[in-house]
């Protein structure tokens, strides 16, 4: 059974970094992409980024670039996303999915609330 | 890059067939077969419903089925069930390895 299990929520100051993995199990990293996607409250889905675990790229949304850096410790099967110089508009519940080549996502993790607030 | 359009809203009543549109550009919707269709509860994880534009996941009601014209992408539910009130969201590859999404629909079912 394909699982994505993300860590749990975390409350952040400004300016700080917060730092999300997301645990896998029932496939092989490679066999998918991973990517980011971000939800502020009551809004909508915000796509951030992506790492291939093939060969290591990883692309980010131009509003990201520069703040978000996704990595993945494959000996543990865990993908993390760390994401800097945080302001309260960074408030939000962040997913991590994986990502087919038919850039569709199956399988998601349950999601990590931040809350940035001082 | 700007979300893809979707109605902030839509409703009907059981039994009936809704459909929700997603408009993209031709940077988007209309140079790729490779929208996807989310549904999602409150407080829960998107559930993926239709992919390339018209496939339908295992496990998925035949209820619900995509289309495209252009640079507009449309999903419909046939036999609207109270199960099926939920946000939705339309995806769509943008090409350079990048995807963008659309704002989100509230269906309301009667």
């Amino acid at each position: 059974e394909v699982q994505l299990v993300q860590s749990g929520a975390a409350v952040k100051k400004p300016g700080a970094t917060v730092k999300i993995s997301c645990k896998v199990s029932g496939y092989t990293l490679t066999d998918y992409f991973t990517h980011w996607v971000r939800q502020a409250p009551g809004k909508g889905l915000e796509w951030m980024g992506l790492l291939d675990h093939q060969d290591g790229e990883t692309i980010y949304a131009e509003k990201f670039h520069g703040r978000v850096t996704i990595t993945a410790d494959t000996s543990a099967d865990i993908v993390y996303m760390e994401m800097a110089s945080l302001r309260s508009e960074d408030t939000a519940v962040y997913f991590c999915a994986t990502l087919s080549t038919s850039w569709t996502s199956d399988y998601w993790g349950q999601g990590t609330l931040v809350t940035v607030s001082s | 890059q700007s979300a893809l359009t979707q109605p902030a809203s839509v409703s009907g009543s059981p039994g009936q067939s809704i459909t929700i549109s997603c408009t993209g550009t031709s940077s988007d919707i209309g140079t790729y077969n490779l929208v996807s269709w989310y549904q999602q509860h409150p407080g829960k994880a998107p559930k993926l419903m239709i992919y390339e534009v018209t496939q339908r996941p295992s496990g998925v009601s035949n209820r619900f089925s995509g289309s495209k014209s252009g640079n507009t992408a449309s999903l419909t539910i046939s036999g609207l069930q109270a199960e099926d009130e939920a946000d939705y969201y339309c995806c769509s590859y943008a090409g350079s390895s990048t995807v963008i999404f659309g704002g989100g629909t509230k269906l309301t079912v009667l």
